[in-house]
């Protein structure tokens, strides 16, 4: 069974914090994905990723950022936290070879920026 | 540009009682059409898929089919129980970026006992 793990379920931070998402998958899938998800808006795309190193916009990147420096690792990272950010925020990856590419999801980081 | 549309929710119902969660979608093409499934305090799992017109997908006494005259994907079990109490995604997969998403708002679905 594919695992996708998220560094922290619950997190609280202050306005204009550096705050760091980490996710990890154990099934070598080559695409990660970064998602929020808000009442009433279902999931948005942030950012994705399909190879180290290697990253694109999603439909809500601005105040974040990413990096993959691994594989299996895919970090979410808000460069100075707003209360417009406090959300549910989901990891999700899927590999190009299992078509339909569909998404496995980690369990998801409430964060709240007060 | 592609899109899901659901019905909103919250959906109640007693415990065996028919469900239908209606979903449909607009999208270049003929996607792949998920239905994931979030159980409180969880991230979302695949309840089921289709990948093309009249492809029904079926898991857990869940079903939908994939209606391409209709654009529809409709949620759909005949009998609910307490533990199928959760939220419910309809989502496409772009044909012409694999990579692409779309979901819908999410349908919660409270079954009493």
């Amino acid at each position: 069974d594919v695992k996708v793990t998220q560094s922290s379920r619950y997190l609280v931070k202050r306005t204009g914090e550096k705050v760091f998402l980490e996710c990890v998958q154990d099934m070598d899938h080559e695409n990660m994905f970064w998602y929020r998800q808000d009442p009433g808006l279902g999931l948005r795309l942030i950012y994705f990723s399909y190879d180290v190193k290697m990253k694109e916009k999603g439909d809500i990147p601005e105040g974040y950022s990413v990096s993959r420096e691994k594989k299996e690792r895919f970090s979410l990272i808000l460069e100075s936290a707003s209360t417009n950010q406090t959300s549910m925020y989901l990891c999700a990856s899927s590999s190009p070879g299992q078509g339909p590419y569909e998404q496995y999801f980690g369990p998801g980081t409430r964060l709240t920026v007060t | 540009g592609d899109s899901v549309t659901q019905m909103e929710g919250p959906v109640t119902l007693s415990e065996e009682a028919c469900l239908t969660i209606n979903c449909t979608y607009t999208a270049t093409g003929y996607p792949s059409l998920f239905w994931y499934v979030q159980y409180p305090g969880e991230g979302l799992q695949l309840l089921l898929k289709a990948t093309k017109a009249d492809d029904k997908g079926s898991n857990k006494g869940f079903e939908a089919t994939y209606r391409k005259e209709t654009t529809s994907f409709h949620l759909e079990k005949g009998s609910v129980q307490v533990s199928d109490s959760a939220v419910y995604f309809c989502a496409l997969n772009a044909v012409y970026n694999f990579n692409k998403f779309y979901f819908g708002s999410g349908t919660k679905l409270n079954v009493k006992p």
